[in-house]
């Protein structure tokens, strides 16, 4: 079974602070990996995708992520964080077949003006 | 830009109570999911669709929960009866078709449910 861990469960970072987020994964097969973000009283939103090529995702809104399929890893990244950036991240793989889109637990971000 | 619609956006019950909830996916879309968030975790999927079929719905707790999308546009969520721990955000998404590399799941607001 597939499964995504977010380490992080809150960070508090200052304005124009580098940003890293952790997720790790756990799937046999084929990775197809997605960050999405969830603002403030909006809806989930996608932030970035990998299927596959390039391990250097770049994403909206300066966010970039690498895969590292030693690492089993797909870490969120943004050089310096705007305090809109303030949000709910979540990690998550989809299986081969395209049914199961299983998310890891959020990392809550929050930026200081 | 078109959205996914969930209503209604809130619903508050009492136990024991049977609850629906509905969602209309971004017009075109075949596939559609609902998934279930418990506060401080991500979402999880309870029933994917396809067209007007059930592709998956080994999580959904089917004594309480059933699902439905006859038309195949859009579908609702019931639970009955309502209990405790079904107080949650329940998502619906939708995507053109499943899998990759065109799948991006395009979620709704949500349903935030409170059982009491």
């Amino acid at each position: 079974a597939q499964s995504v861990s977010q380490h992080n469960h809150h960070v508090i970072l200052s304005e124009a602070a580098s940003l890293e987020l952790g997720c790790n994964y756990s799937y046999g097969g084929t990775v197809n990996l997605f960050w999405y973000v969830q603002y403030p009283g909006q809806h989930l939103q996608l932030l970035l995708k990998y299927f596959s090529g390039d391990p250097l995702v770049k994403g909206i809104k300066g966010f970039e992520a690498e895969f590292i399929k030693s690492k089993f890893s797909f870490n969120l990244r943004k050089p310096s964080v705007q305090w809109s950036d303030t949000a709910e991240y979540f990690c998550a793989v989809l299986n081969n077949a395209g049914n199961m889109l299983t998310f890891g637990g959020g990392t809550r971000l929050m930026v200081k003006p | 830009e078109a959205e996914v619609a969930q209503s209604p956006r809130y619903k508050i019950t009492e136990k024991s109570q049977a609850v629906a909830f509905w969602c209309d996916p971004i017009s075109g879309h075949a596939t559609l999911y609902w998934y279930r968030q418990i506060l401080g975790q991500g979402p999880e999927l309870l029933v994917q669709f396809q067209d007007e079929s059930v592709v998956d719905d080994s999580q959904l707790p089917k004594d309480r929960f059933s699902a439905e999308r006859l038309k195949g546009v859009d579908s609702t969520l019931k639970i009955q009866p309502a209990e405790l721990g079904d107080s949650a955000m329940y998502l619906c998404a939708s995507s053109l078709i499943p899998g990759p590399p065109i799948n991006e799941q395009f979620f709704g607001p949500g349903t935030r449910l409170t059982v009491l």
